[in-house]
């Protein structure tokens, strides 16, 4: 079966500009989680979205938010975006809620460049 | 500051050699979970432990869940450059929260 997909895979922006990150789970799949990835500080959660509702969210400002569809898929948003975003968006997703609890696949991530 | 520490930061060897990646904290988890990334690539679960003191085995890979499930051990024998990558724990602290260290890259030289 099809494994998580992300897409862009890559893209530069610039400082100030807003952007929207894309993941496809794996069907069946109903739970969606986005990390950040940058070196040295491993993957920080950023929300959990499960039945079209976040479940959970980390420590990062409003300027980041996301949203899910019916059909499972997901996408992030981070508007005004700092050259700290700079970074390896990852998505992965998981039957149930909860990454705690269960099996997260993830996908090849968006490597996002902010100049 | 990370709740789970890894380390070393970086591990170069030569092929045929063994390794060993760390993962403390001072927190306890209910699960602990290693991940291997490749370049280009997202991260790919390789194991969950669940029982203190448990030992799980993958192969050349052995993994290890500490006695007070703060802390755990990745042991490959014989490395390959296959097993090239950068190795992540992750510790459940709830059923909700998962907590990654900020990973150790292997690199194995033919």
């Amino acid at each position: 079966k099809a494994g998580v997909t992300q897409t862009p895979r890559y893209l530069i922006k610039t400082r100030g500009q807003q952007v929207t990150l894309s993941c496809s789970p794996i069907s069946g799949h109903r739970s969606v989680s986005w990390y950040q990835q940058t070196p040295g500080q491993g993957l920080q959660f950023l929300f959990e979205y499960f039945s079209e509702t976040q479940r959970n969210k980390g420590n990062f400002p409003g300027r980041f938010s996301g949203r899910q569809f019916s059909n499972s898929r997901s996408e992030m948003n981070v508007s005004t975006l700092e050259l700290g975003d700079s970074a390896l968006y990852l998505c992965a997703s998981s039957l149930r809620f909860g990454a705690g609890a269960n099996v997260l696949t993830f996908g090849a991530g968006s490597r996002l460049t902010v100049l | 500051t990370q709740l789970l520490e890894q380390s070393p930061q970086f591990l170069s060897i030569q092929e045929g050699e063994n390794l060993t990646v760390y993962c403390n904290s001072s927190s306890v988890f209910s699960s602990l979970q290693w991940y291997r990334q490749e370049p280009g690539e997202g991260p790919v679960l390789l194991v969950t432990v669940v029982t203190g003191g448990e030992v799980k085995k993958l192969k050349r890979l052995t993994f290890q869940f500490g006695d007070a499930r703060k802390d755990s051990s990745l042991h490959i024998t014989a490395a390959q450059p296959g097993d090239t990558g950068l190795y992540l724990c992750a510790g459940a602290v709830s059923d909700y929260k998962l907590s990654f260290g900020a990973g150790t890259t292997v690199t194995v030289r033919a």
